[in-house]
């Protein structure tokens, strides 16, 4: 089946470290985006990359990098620069073209302690 | 920018209708709406392009004026499975073709 998987459900870090967030695709699809989720804020763009080996910011990517060595794989890091990093994190990718469907992971709760 | 959606949120009986709006400050290509269980992955339900298009799923259909940069996705005899929180996003030509998603609509069917 065709999908995109984020690992892991849960992760629990303590304040300071770097952690690292792992989306994977097998839709061929050469755009993939990364959001995060917070309470009554909707999502909100962190990176997007079009094709492999090139990504942009997008509107909170303070505190987030990114990297995009093979189309199926858009890992997210997220720094100890983060001053907020608890969140829910979700990944997406879709067809690089306006008005088509993102197909979204099931996302990875951040919980920095 | 954020398309803002309004109402924040709404409460229904089982089989009334319900209306959410959403509106942006800039030129819209195409409206997506989304629906997202709690905890969950958003779940695509349809996408209105540049047009004046409006398409329906069962009984939740949407329209989208260009003009006035506003769409509206019309939920009719709703179901306890209704419930969720619905997004609209905008494509933003800016991003590539990111979506830029506003802060939501809680709806919440009950019996």
């Amino acid at each position: 089946d065709g999908g995109i998987t984020q690992s892991p459900k849960y992760l629990f870090r303590k304040e300071g470290q770097n952690v690292t967030l792992s989306c994977e695709q097998n839709l061929n699809h050469d755009a993939m985006y990364w959001y995060r989720q917070d309470p009554g804020q909707g999502l909100r763009l962190i990176y997007y990359s079009q094709i492999v080996n090139d990504f942009q910011k997008g509107d909170i990517a303070e505190g987030y990098s990114v990297s995009r060595e093979k189309k199926e794989s858009f890992p997210l890091t997220v720094t100890s620069a983060q001053k907020n990093p608890t969140a829910f994190y979700l990944c997406a990718s879709s067809i690089t073209s306006a008005g088509v469907e993102a197909f979204f992971g099931q996302g990875t709760r951040l919980t920095v302690v | 920018q954020q398309p803002v959606q309004s109402p924040q949120a709404v409460i229904l009986r089982e089989g009334e209708d319900a209306v959410i709006n959403c509106s942006s400050s800039k030129a819209l290509y195409s409206v997506h709406w989304y629906r997202q269980k709690h905890g969950e992955a958003p779940v695509f339900l349809m996408i209105l392009l540049k047009g004046g298009e409006q398409k329906g799923h069962e009984k939740i259909s949407a329209s989208f004026n260009e003009k006035k940069q506003q769409s509206s996705l019309y939920l009719t005899a709703s179901q306890l499975s209704y419930s969720g929180t619905y997004f609209c996003g905008t494509e933003s030509p800016n991003s590539g073709y990111a979506l830029n998603f506003g802060k939501g609509t809680s709806l919440l069917v009950t019996p």
